[in-house]
């Protein structure tokens, strides 16, 4: 079984600009989360999606936002980009609600200059 | 709200020696508790779960860990090293009502001698 993709694998923006950023979960998961990685903060959780809506969200800014689609896939967004919003962004999926084991991908890399 | 410590920022051992890499955590109720593992500019790989049951669990590579409730501990152990250990630990928590959300702890580097 394919593990969690994500597209692209990097990308450099500058400020101001927004990127869209995409996850592919394991075939049959239907639970989506989205993870932020940086030196400073560490792995801070962003949002999680399950069947098409936002069960729980972490303490970002309105800038960050997520969808999930009804294949289970999900694009997570953020605009006006900040030098602070470089960092590795993860998504990893479950099959279940809840209590259920994350698998992740192997992340997107943002470089905001 | 849940909080997970990795006491230890960085641990360097010999090849062949034994591990082990602490990790408390802070919840009202038993979490659901995890050990993945981070090999430089990858994403994460589990290592180990623990839900109920036994408090000893088994992992891959050769990992196991152990769920101390009165010491809000579930730390890492591995009987001897290997090079290919060398990567980043992290420590995560889940909680039964907030669906899939893992708090993480700030990680373990660790780094391997020969």
């Amino acid at each position: 079984k394919a593990g969690v993709t994500q597209t692209p694998r990097y990308l450099i923006k500058t400020r101001g600009q927004q990127v869209t950023l995409s996850c592919s979960p394991i075939s049959g998961h239907r639970s989506v989360s989205w993870y932020q990685q940086t030196p400073g903060q560490g792995l801070q959780f962003l949002f999680e999606y399950f069947s098409e809506t936002q069960r729980n969200k972490g303490n970002f800014p309105g800038r960050f936002s997520g969808r999930q689609f009804s294949n289970s896939r999900s694009e997570m967004n953020v605009s006006t980009l900040e030098l602070g919003d470089s960092a590795l962004y993860l998504c990893a999926s479950s099959r279940a609600a809840q209590g259920e084991t994350q698998y992740f991908g192997p992340g997107t890399r943002l470089l905001v200059l | 709200a849940q909080s997970v410590t990795q006491p230890d920022i960085h641990i360097t051992v010999s090849e062949g020696a034994s591990l082990e890499l602490r990790c408390n955590y802070s919840y009202g109720a038993t979490p659901y508790l995890f050990w993945y593992v981070q090999s430089p500019g990858q994403g994460l790989q589990l290592l180990l779960k623990y839900f109920s049951g036994d408090t000893l669990v088994q992992g891959i590579k050769g990992f196991e860990a152990e769920f101390k409730r009165s010491q809000s501990s579930f730390n890492l152990r591995k009987p001897s090293v290997h090079w290919s250990d060398a990567a980043e630990y992290f420590c995560a928590v889940g909680v039964s009502n907030a669906g899939n959300m893992l708090t993480f702890g700030g990680g373990t580097r660790l780094m391997v001698k020969p």
